[in-house]
């Protein structure tokens, strides 16, 4: 069975420009959380997705942003990059609030 | 601010001994506890989780939870090199939000 995937693996973006990162969720997962892993850094929580619909968000600016698909896939948008939001972004996916299966992340690097 | 502390280590032990690693909680209620692996440059992987007090083994991997003392520990028997790695406590949010809160870890050395 297919765990999360993430993709893009690594990103490279310069400052002011958009970075869409994507997540498929494990097979009947229809949560999916967000987290920012600064260098050296805790998990930070962006987001969580659930059935479609933004459950709860952390204490991210508003330029931080996604989406969940019909089929549980999300999408992370992060507009007008800042050299800070250098990171390993991580995709995790649970079902029913149970144990959190993480992704491989997808490392931005803001120029 | 619910949070979950650990302290960051390092925390250095010889191969074959026993690992130990701890975490509180400020949020009484939290009823999931979780602890992952994270090696440098990788994405965290679950080892073990734990709902109840008391102990749960798997494997060298025991996890304890007292709730009354608001903290879980990871427990690692005959330590190795592979084990040395950052270990992160997690703890879900109670109010109804299904929020993952993590510790900021543990960096765990296994010295050959």
């Amino acid at each position: 069975e297919a765990g999360v995937t993430q993709s893009p693996t690594h990103l490279i973006k310069t400052r002011g420009q958009q970075a869409t990162l994507r997540c498929s969720p494990i097979s009947g997962h229809t949560s999916v959380y967000w987290y920012q892993q600064a260098l050296g850094l805790g998990l930070q929580f962006l987001l969580w997705y659930d059935e479609g619909e933004e459950r709860n968000r952390g204490n991210f600016p508003p330029r931080f942003s996604g989406r969940q698909f019909p089929n549980y896939s999300s999408e992370l948008n992060v507009n007008a990059l800042e050299l800070e939001d250098s990171a390993l972004y991580l995709c995790a996916s649970s079902l029913g609030g149970g144990e959190l299966f993480f992704g491989e992340g997808s490392r931005l690097t803001v120029l | 601010q619910k949070e979950v502390e650990q302290n960051s280590g390092p925390l250095s032990v010889p191969e074959g001994a026993i690992a130990s690693l701890n975490c509180t909680y400020s949020d009484r209620g939290s009823q999931s506890f979780f602890w992952y692996r994270q090696y440098s440059g990788k994405s965290p992987e679950l080892i073990m989780f734990i709902y109840s007090n008391g102990d749960k083994e798997d494997g060298r991997f025991t996890a304890q939870l007292n709730k009354a003392s608001q903290y879980v520990s990871l427990l690692i028997r005959d330590s190795q090199p592979s084990d040395s790695a950052t270990y992160l406590c997690a703890v879900r949010d109670t109010s109804g939000t299904y929020k993952y809160i993590f510790g900021t870890g543990t960096r765990l050395k296994v010295l050959a």
